[in-house]
Formats: structure tokens, sequence, C-alpha cells
């Protein structure tokens, strides 16, 4: 059982938008700054947005995103073939002496 | 900057789990910068099992306190994990990542992972 909630699926057609949500509570979204990975079976997990809404160098800009309150959503704008993918929200919790917390993963599937 | 993690691919249960993550192309004394240990289990989800920052500080989830050390080796610029009294719900892929902590962790995050070791536990 995840600390923070997500939607197991989610999918689109080329070029639609996806939103992912991530819901959680006081401790944790509620108080820090959440994060999205991305995961392909096999790789290295990719930081996608830090920071709740902060996208690294060399990360498109179709992703974005976005928090309010004890929840947040990651948008793909124009999603790709290549967008497939495991997609994982994450953030400090404050409680039991603090630790850091995911999502249990969004399945994105490409239509 | 690249991560490396190696280690036995299959350790027996009440065993202790021993994992290296080699840093290259940094230090892992760089300040600023701790370095976790995350799983992925199984059944699909993220674990984080704990950081140490550049300093030699630890943090652990409190589910595996008991049984974690996380340490630094300077000399080969590499991070380890131990995990004992392994059982079968420790089979995972282990991964190490670099780690931004700021601000008493609001600003908490994985900015680059390595590729992960898969470990089973069984007899």
């Amino acid at each position: 059982q995840s600390v923070l909630t997500q939607p197991p699926s989610a999918s689109g057609a080329p070029g639609q938008t996806v939103i992912i949500s991530c819901s959680g509570g006081s401790s944790n979204i509620g108080t820090n700054s959440v994060n999205w990975y991305q995961h392909l079976p096999g790789t290295a997990p990719r930081l996608l947005i830090h920071s709740n809404d902060q996208r690294p160098s060399g990360v498109p800009g179709r992703f974005s995103g976005s928090k309010s309150g004890t929840s947040a959503s990651l948008a793909i704008n124009g999603v790709q073939s290549e967008d497939e993918a495991d997609y994982y929200c994450a953030a400090w919790d404050d409680s039991l002496d603090g630790r850091g917390v995911f999502g249990g993963g969004t399945k994105l599937t490409v239509l | 900057v690249q991560l490396l993690e190696s280690g036995p691919g299959l350790v027996k249960p009440s065993q202790t789990l021993s994992l290296t993550c080699t840093l290259s192309g940094g230090s892992i004394t760089s300040a600023g910068y701790s370095w976790s240990w995350i799983r992925h289990l199984p059944g699909g989800g993220l674990e984080w099992i704990g950081y140490i920052s550049y300093s030699g500080a630890t943090s652990y989830t409190p589910s595996l306190k008991s049984r974690v050390t996380m340490s630094l080796d300077t000399a080969e610029n590499q991070v380890s994990l131990k995990l004992n009294s392994v059982t079968a719900a420790d089979t995972a892929v282990y991964y190490c990542a670099t780690t931004i902590s700021v601000d008493q962790n609001y600003y908490f995050y994985f900015d680059l992972w390595g590729r992960g070791t898969l470990v089973t536990v069984s007899s």
C-alpha cells in the first residue's frame, strides 16, 4: 500500500493531453514539494519534474507538473509513443521520523 | 556522472545483502549531495530505503531502519548498502541515486539513478 495514491493506468492517443494525478496528505504533499519520475522497464528511472513544477534540462517541454493542497498532477501535452512508460510521484513525508515516499505508479499506454 | 550498482544477485534467507554503488565522473563527498538506495519490488512499487549524505549522516526509512546500514568508501568513491536478516520480501531491483535534500527535505528528489541490480532472496 503506497503512501501516495496514483491511478494504476492511463492512456491517450498520440497528440492528446494526458494527466496523471497523485494524492497524498498533510505530512507529505501538503507540506513538501512533489517530484515525478519516468521509468521504462530495464532502464534507469529518470527525473521528470522536481520541486512541484521544475523541469530538469533535457526533459521535453510537453511535460509539466502542478500541485494544489495535498494533490499533484503530471500533464503530458501532446503525448508521443516514446512516452509509454511507468510514472511515479514522490515526496518527503514528515511522519514516522521522516521518510521518502512514492506513489504506486501509473502505467501510461499510448494508443 | 554515472552510477553503477553491483553485488551478488542471489542471497540466502537470513543472510546479509551487500551492494555497492560506484560513482564515476564525480565525488561522493561533493558538498550538498546525498546518496539514496531505492528498491523496485516485484509488485511494482518503489520503496525508498534511505540515504547517506556526503558527510556521512544517514536517514533510513522506519520500516527497514533496524536492518539497514549505509556507508561511504571515499577511497573507492563508492556508497554501500547492507541489509541484514533478509527474507523473500527483500527480493527486488535495487537502485542507487544522487539525492538533493534541502530545507529539511522540503526539496527532496533523486536527480540521477543507476540502472539497478536485481537481488533475489532464495535458498
